[in-house]
């Protein structure tokens, strides 16, 4: 069984540029949420993606948007990048959005976004 | 609002000494509840979590929580750290009903000395 997976592994950018980042969720996944981890503090959830239709957001400005695809898998879409996106980009999949065991997310590594 | 608090920010304990790291929660009803844990570079792994029914729960690598209500609690303990449990460790809630949106907190970071 493969677990979440997310490319790229770090990213540089330079500030007002636009970046992807993408994720595969867990097989048998229908649900993808994407966080943010900036440096020394606790995930914070972006948005949440449960069969191709987002399904809850945090507090995050428009520029950061996402997809889900037919196969589940998810890209985050962040534009005109400013400083303080720099931060770690977090992916989890859960295999539904009630119920006690569809509520476990399982993380990938993670992105590491850095904007310069 | 919903949060967290994880009071302590870092915590240096002796290997083989046992460990209690804290965890409360603020939350309109009885959410599930979860501990991960992060080592550098890497992402979360689910240590144990807490839906309902018995109170003291056990998870991976010989760790368990206790879910107190009274005290909106939700501690992590190991009777006996090992140095490779260094790392960070993170509390999250989350809803029971439809959606399921993480709450985190801060974190812990735990040091283990030899």
């Amino acid at each position: 069984e493969t677990g979440v997976t997310q490319s790229p592994t770090h990213l540089i950018k330079t500030r007002g540029q636009q970046v992807t980042l993408r994720c595969s969720s867990q097989s048998g996944h229908n649900t993808v949420s994407w966080y943010q981890q900036a440096l020394g503090q606790g995930p914070q959830f972006i948005f949440q993606y449960y069969r191709e239709e987002e399904n809850g957001r945090g507090n995050f400005p428009p520029r950061f948007s996402g997809l889900q695809f037919p196969n589940y898998s998810s890209e985050l879409n962040v534009n005109a990048l400013e400083l303080d996106d720099s931060a770690l980009y977090l992916c989890a999949s859960s295999p539904g959005t009630s119920g006690s065991h569809k509520n476990i997310q399982y993380f990938g590594a993670g992105t590491r976004l850095s904007v310069l | 609002a919903q949060s967290v608090t994880q009071p302590d920010i870092h915590i240096t304990v002796s290997e083989g000494a046992s460990l209690e790291l804290r965890c409360n929660y603020s939350y309109g009803a009885t959410p599930y509840l979860f501990w991960y844990v992060q080592s550098p570079g890497q992402g979360l792994q689910l240590l144990l979590k807490y839906f309902s029914g018995d109170t003291l729960v056990q998870g991976i690598k010989g760790f368990e929580a206790e879910f107190k209500r009274s005290q909106s609690s939700f501690n992590l303990r190991k009777p006996s750290v090992h140095w490779s449990d260094a790392a960070e460790y993170f509390c999250a809630v989350g809803p029971m009903e439809y959606g399921n949106k993480l709450v985190f907190g801060a974190g812990t970071i735990l040091r283990v000395k030899s």
